[in-house]
């Protein structure tokens, strides 16, 4: 059974640039959660879709969205990008409510 | 990949001998527990979990034993090995949503 994919792996933006980053769930999985990982900050919860619907928000700027497709696979989107937006963006599934959350491997975003 | 977290606690560790990593944790109502593992550049992986109702759970060569009352959480790797070496995140989670919050995480570094 494949993991949970992200893509792109790797990227570096511009400031004010904007940026979509794309997450696929093990199989079977309805629930996807994006994290921001930094030095300073450690592991930040982002958000977590479920059937499409966003379920719960944390702590970040409106310029951090989301979406999830049908297909339960489900996309971030950071706009007008700020220098201290460089980190490490997972995404993690779960087969819903109360289960084991698996990670991928994470997209590096370097703003510059 | 980058490192991510260069500056948390090290656990230093002789190859064969056992690992005991700590983790406090602040939400009285969270009622289940993950230990995860990140290796250099990757994704944080799942080790084991716990519930609440539990205060003690076994895996391979991995114990995490939970204290409720002083909200102390400790994962114990018995015969580390170097391939152990990684950074170790507990992480909370109150009620069935899919938001973890972590902890700022240990690296252990295994000694030949």
């Amino acid at each position: 059974k494949a993991g949970v994919t992200q893509t792109p792996r790797y990227l570096i933006k511009t400031r004010g640039q904007q940026v979509t980053l794309s997450c696929s769930p093990i199989s079977g999985h309805r629930s996807v959660s994006w994290y921001q990982q930094t030095p300073g900050q450690g592991l930040q919860f982002l958000f977590e879709y479920f059937s499409e619907t966003q379920r719960n928000k944390g702590n970040f700027p409106g310029r951090f969205s989301g979406r999830q497709f049908s297909n339960s696979r489900s996309e971030m989107n950071v706009s007008t990008l700020e220098l201290g937006d460089s980190a490490l963006y997972l995404c993690a599934s779960s087969q819903g409510s109360g289960n084991t959350i698996y990670f991928g491997e994470g997209s590096w975003l370097t703003v510059v | 990949g980058e490192s991510v977290g260069l500056h948390l606690p090290t656990l230093s560790v002789q190859e064969g001998d056992n690992s005991i990593i700590n983790c406090a944790y602040s939400n009285s109502a969270s009622d289940y527990f993950i230990w995860y593992k990140q290796e250099s550049g990757k994704g944080p992986q799942f080790i084991i979990d716990i519930r609440s109702n539990m205060d003690k759970r076994q895996g391979q060569r991995v114990t995490v034993l939970l204290n409720k009352t002083v909200k102390h959480l400790s994962l114990q790797i018995a015969a580390t090995q170097p391939g152990d070496s990684a950074v170790y995140f507990c992480a909370e989670r109150a009620g069935t949503a899919s938001k973890l919050t972590f902890g700022t995480g240990t690296r252990l570094q295994v000694t030949l």
